[in-house]
């Protein structure tokens, strides 16, 4: 069975950093694209990242670049998210995705993320 | 950036009734990188359907999709009560990835 298990998620304050981690199971990750979808409390989803299958490409949302880092260790079959510079605006459930076949299949279920004083 | 905008935001129907639920995009997008997904409360998403019209394996099959270019329709042919979920359609043809608003499905 493909399983995907978020962690990391916690309470910071603005302008702090947190990093999420992705520990993938049950597939070939060194053959998977990762990606980071967020969701603000009562809203819609959001794309955030993803990451090439050697971590060599990258691409960012918007309202992550400059401030996230996505990343990956094969040799540990998992994704991370670096998040620095945090803001209110960030508060959301992070989930992490397999990115193949033209679609988003399976998601982890998901780490909350607080950004608070 | 490629806008999806799904409609309506809301709808309730009944048991046994006929749903759809249409995605416009901004500019046309490849029928191959259109993807539905379902998001039942306090879960995940699961993918329903992708490449607009491909069903998800172990998807019911009253679960579709169609259309090209610039509208997108899922459809469920007759609504169960398990269906209460919200339903979002997503664009992976060019960055960034965008997802629509989302539909919330009520059971009446």
């Amino acid at each position: 069975e493909v399983q995907l298990v978020e962690s990391g998620g916690g309470l910071v304050q603005p302008g702090g950093s947190l990093r999420l981690s992705c520990a993938a199971s049950g597939l070939i990750f060194s053959d998977c694209v990762m990606t980071w979808v967020r969701q603000a409390p009562g809203k819609g989803l959001e794309w955030v990242s993803v990451v090439s299958e050697r971590g060599d490409r990258t691409y960012y949302a918007d309202s992550a670049r400059g401030r996230f880092t996505i990343s990956r260790d094969n040799s540990k079959n998992t994704v991370y998210l670096q998040m620095n510079s945090l803001r209110v605006e960030d508060t959301a459930v992070y989930y992490c995705a397999n990115w193949g076949n033209r679609k988003f299949d399976p998601w982890g279920q998901g780490t909350l993320v607080t950004v608070s004083s | 950036d490629i806008q999806l905008t799904q409609s309506p935001p809301f709808l309730s129907a009944s048991v046994g009734d006929r749903v759809t639920i249409t995605c416009r995009a901004s500019q046309g997008i490849s029928s191959s990188y259109l993807a539905w997904y379902q998001q039942k409360p306090g879960k995940a998403p699961t993918v329903l359907i992708y490449r607009a019209s491909t069903l998800q394996s172990g998807v019911p099959s009253r679960f579709s999709g169609s259309g090209s270019g610039t509208e997108f329709t899922l459809t469920i042919s007759s609504l169960r009560p398990e269906d209460l979920a919200t339903y979002y359609c997503q664009q992976v043809d060019s960055y960034p990835l965008t997802f629509g608003g989302g539909t919330k499905v009520e059971i009446k």
